[in-house]
């Protein structure tokens, strides 16, 4: 199993700004995945992060509002920018240790965008 | 492309009594399926898995699921509901590197 620690766990943001959330895992992984949540709903994959190449976004995501860093094996950060009231949602980041393994998620970041 | 649909958003059930909560799903080759629970203002936390063997899987907190290749499903079973068990159950679906979730059920237990 895996260990992630997801940073913040709220907050309230200002419409225009951005919010970085963190996603610290506790092994090495090779792939990392960001969720989004909108209220009431299921999840949807924003994009897949990998080591040291750039992400892969799903259709109706795009790097410009969701830039995604991958520096090393155990960390990511998520960037929602230009923040509107839409963007309020439940962010999770997620990781798998194999293939056909199940994957293990943060607890989170509630983002309410005021 | 996969899906998954989950055609109850509530299910109600008395403490003590089985559980079932439905999941049918859609994938080109052999399913990979799991379910997962979400608690109030947390993540996601994985119950099961099919992979493939025994229809019937065995998971976390007295979960089981059973593996219906025919009418494509993977219900999700429980013999005796907690009250602990009131949460938001999602069902999913893996196909390449791509987790795919149902919409989510809402399984009440009443005391």
């Amino acid at each position: 199993s895996a260990v992630i620690s997801q940073k913040p766990s709220r907050d309230i943001c200002q419409r225009g700004t951005s919010l970085t959330i963190q996603c610290q895992v506790d092994s090495q992984v090779t792939m990392m995945f960001w969720y989004r949540q909108q209220p009431g709903q299921s999840l949807t994959l924003i994009a897949t992060a990998n080591q040291g190449s750039e992400a892969t976004y799903e259709s109706g995501f795009v790097i410009d509002k969701f830039p995604i860093s991958r520096p090393n094996l155990t960390f990511s950060t998520l960037t929602v920018s230009n923040l509107s009231p839409e963007d309020s949602s439940i962010y999770l980041c997620s990781v798998e240790s194999g293939r056909n393994t199940e994957a293990f998620f943060g607890q989170g970041t509630r983002l309410t965008v005021v | 492309a996969q899906s998954v649909a989950q055609p109850e958003d509530q299910v109600n059930v008395a403490e003590g009594n089985p559980l079932t909560v439905k999941c049918t799903y859609s994938v080109s080759g052999n399913p990979y399926l799991f379910w997962y629970v979400q608690y109030p203002n947390r993540g996601l936390q994985f119950l099961l898995k099919y992979i493939t063997g025994d229809n019937l899987v065995k998971g976390s907190y007295g979960f089981e699921a059973e593996f219906n290749k025919s009418q494509t499903s993977f219900h999700l079973k429980k013999p005796s509901a907690l009250v602990s068990d009131s949460a938001l159950y999602f069902c999913a679906v893996k196909a390449g590197n791509m987790l795919t979730f149902g919409g989510g059920t809402r399984l009440m237990v009443k005391p």
